[in-house]
């Protein structure tokens, strides 16, 4: 195991398609986290699972955006009906114990609303 | 609403100095503090401050926390081209299972 992989790294879509992206995280982690970075900003948190659950969401995380991880392993992010302001990094981290334990991010799908 | 401020937002040095980077935050029952490097794309781990006064160190890097004075510093000596980057500073707090992140300071070492 390499790390937190996140596929794909770069996507284009069309304003109003739908777009899904993959995060792998460590393999012995239970927690996964989704950020978002926009340029010259810091990631800032859209949602948090342990295991399965998906125990927190941020406000930034319209009805368009849903997170699932259902086996506890993988995670997908979903953005539907996508908007140019959505155009962004999107990152993933795992950990194994709460976040500031020493938690690992993946390189992060770049997204391009055109 | 919780708030972490670094600054500068970027600076250009000359192989050879030394850099600080600031970091300060106001949030709500402040757990830890952390330090990371983002070259490409994925913000990497440099370091975990929860105490006030022990500086942590890792080769030519070091930070510091005073949590009186709610700021972190970052510092680089001898600074290489390899240390460019974005440093980012984040902050855990209250029961919020995530970090704050700051805007980051963009680090440009010139040879």
């Amino acid at each position: 195991d390499t790390g937190v992989s996140q596929d794909p790294r770069h996507k284009i879509t069309k304003r109003g398609q739908n777009v899904t992206f993959r995060c792998d995280p460590i393999s012995e982690h239970n927690r996964l986290y989704w950020y978002r970075q926009t340029l010259g900003q810091g990631p800032e948190f859209l949602t948090y699972f342990q295991n399965e659950a998906q125990l927190e969401k941020s406000r930034l995380l319209s009805d368009r955006f849903s997170a699932e991880r259902p086996k506890g392993s993988f995670s997908t992010l979903e953005i539907q009906r996508t908007e140019q302001g959505d155009s962004a990094m999107y990152l993933c981290a795992s950990s194994l114990g709460p976040m500031n334990t020493e938690a690992f991010f993946g390189q992060g799908t770049r997204l391009t609303v055109v | 609403e919780d708030k972490v401020v670094q600054s500068p937002l970027s600076l250009v040095v000359h192989e050879g100095d030394t850099v600080t980077l600031n970091c300060s935050y106001e949030v709500t029952n402040f757990r830890s503090l952390l330090w990371y490097k983002q070259e490409k794309k994925a913000p990497t781990f440099l370091f975990m401050l929860t105490s006030s006064g022990i500086e942590k160190k890792s080769g030519r890097l070091s930070s510091i926390l005073d949590k009186k004075e709610l700021f972190s510093i970052l510092n680089i000596t001898a600074t290489q081209t390899g240390d460019s980057a974005i440093y980012l500073c984040a902050v855990e707090a209250g029961g919020a299972n995530n970090l704050f992140f700051g805007t980051g300071t963009r680090l440009t070492v010139i040879p």
